[in-house]
């Protein structure tokens, strides 16, 4: 049973960057078989796909266009998690950020962070 | 924003059915396999289907998925007051390279 964890700030000032990181226990983060993603949600945007992680041989990264010259996904392996940081954020990135795990079907999701860009 | 299109809402009373339709492009549903989710109030959500029709083990069978051309359907049979959620279909976009979600559907038990 995969379980993920999810850490980080709740607020986070206009033009500065927000980091989530996300611990996974009971698979790897190097698993070929799995992508690791982040997915947020809003009232104004609803359910959004950001980007995901997965190692196939050699790391691969995929990015939605929304975000794809603000975000970075990295693995880390040491401590098997993954991590989110979007850079140069506004209020508009005010949301429930998600790490999550699966291809077409994401079968585990983190908890959740409510992260708030507000000065 | 969302590139998948849901009913804002659906409802009907115990024990009746729910269908939850879910529209798309060739560039998403018409060419790959489609989710649904369910998020009940202030948690995350939950896979219901994968791969068009199937069920994760654990999900009953009163949840049912399909889909035909560029369009997908969840079916709820048996509505129980505990199925009142907000729903979502989700799939990979292969001209955008990315995933996609709906714009979500709340089922409400009357």
């Amino acid at each position: 049973q995969v379980q993920l964890q999810q850490s980080g700030p709740g607020l986070v000032k206009p033009s500065q960057t927000l980091s989530v990181t996300c611990a996974i226990s009971g698979d790897s983060v190097s698993s070929n078989s799995a992508a690791w993603n982040w997915i947020r949600q809003s009232p104004s945007r609803g359910l959004e796909w950001l980007g995901r992680t997965y190692y196939r041989s050699k790391w691969n990264n995929n990015y939605a266009v929304s975000v794809k010259s603000r975000i970075t996904i990295n693995p880390d392996t040491s401590k098997n998690q993954f991590s989110l940081q979007l850079n140069s954020v506004t209020p508009e990135d005010t949301a429930v950020y998600y790490c999550a795990r699966g291809d077409i079907g994401i079968d585990s999701w983190g908890q959740g962070t409510l992260v708030t860009v507000s000065s | 924003q969302s590139v998948l299109t849901q009913p804002p809402s659906v409802s009907a009373a115990p024990g009746q059915k729910v269908t939850i339709s879910c529209s798309g492009s060739s560039s998403n549903i018409g060419n790959n396999y489609v989710s649904w989710y369910q998020q009940l109030p202030g948690t995350a959500p939950t896979l219901l289907i994968y791969d068009n029709n199937k069920r994760p083990s654990g999900i009953p069978d009163r949840f049912s998925g399909s889909k035909s051309g560029t369009s997908a359907t969840l079916g709820i049979t048996g509505l129980q007051t505990g199925d009142e959620a907000d729903y979502y279909c989700g799939t990979w976009d292969s001209r955008l390279n990315g995933g996609v979600f709906g714009t979500g559907t709340k089922v409400t038990v009357l």
